[in-house]
């Protein structure tokens, strides 16, 4: 039982570019969520989904597109990277908002 | 939407000493207390967690205590050691579940041997 994937693990990026944060769980959970993680300032709500087709904003939406196409994955998308978004992504999920399980964390530098 | 405030935001004990980590929430929909322990560059794992209809539960040397008319609910940790220190976060979470999670700021606990 593989839990919460996340990848990639570091990534680097120049102001500008854009990427992909790839999120999955093999738990069928409903409840999936991206979070941002930056040094006092706790775990911020980027964006979260109660299910497949259903996405709403966070507490630090601004930068960020998702979406659910599926149960299994949700994906975090950054338009044009800005150094303000350098930080630890964490995607979570979670059976109807209760435990949740966090991917790996993504380690974020931008340029 | 639900508001958890936490506190301290730091804090220092000595092994073998208790640790105590608060916070509120707003929310008096609220139902489900998780707590949560990050070590460094590890992502966050829950440790212990409350239901509304219970005031307090413990797992070994860990505690949590759920004050629901003061919408306050309290982590509690005895005879620390070098391994507690982390970074603690708490959670509040309405009944039903379908609506956004937020988390306290976080604790950094140090347990100084």
């Amino acid at each position: 039982n593989a839990g919460v994937t996340q990848t990639p693990k570091f990534q680097v990026l120049k102001t500008g570019q854009s990427m992909t944060l790839q999120c999955a769980q093999d738990m069928n959970h409903e409840y999936m969520s991206w979070y941002r993680q930056d040094p006092g300032m706790g775990l911020r709500l980027i964006h979260y989904s109660v299910g497949a087709g259903i996405t709403d904003q966070g507490e630090v939406p601004n930068g960020y597109n998702v979406s659910r196409s599926t149960t299994e994955d949700f994906p975090l998308r950054l338009l044009s990277a800005a150094p303000s978004q350098t930080s630890v992504y964490f995607c979570a999920s979670s059976y109807r908002g209760q435990e949740a399980f966090f991917g790996q964390g993504t380690r974020l530098t931008v340029v | 939407g639900e508001n958890v405030e936490q506190h301290p935001s730091t804090l220092s004990v000595q092994e073998g000493d208790s640790a105590v980590i608060k916070c509120t929430y707003s929310d008096s929909a609220s139902n489900y207390f998780p707590w949560y322990k990050q070590e460094l560059g590890k992502r966050p794992q829950l440790i212990i967690d409350i239901r509304s209809n219970v005031g307090e539960k413990k797992d070994q040397r860990i505690a949590v205590t759920l004050n629901k008319t003061a919408k306050h609910f309290s982590l509690h940790i005895t005879e620390t050691q070098p391994e507690d220190s982390a970074v603690y976060f708490c959670a509040a979470i309405p009944s039903g579940g379908y609506q956004k999670v937020t988390f306290g700021i976080g604790t950094k606990l140090q347990v100084i041997p």
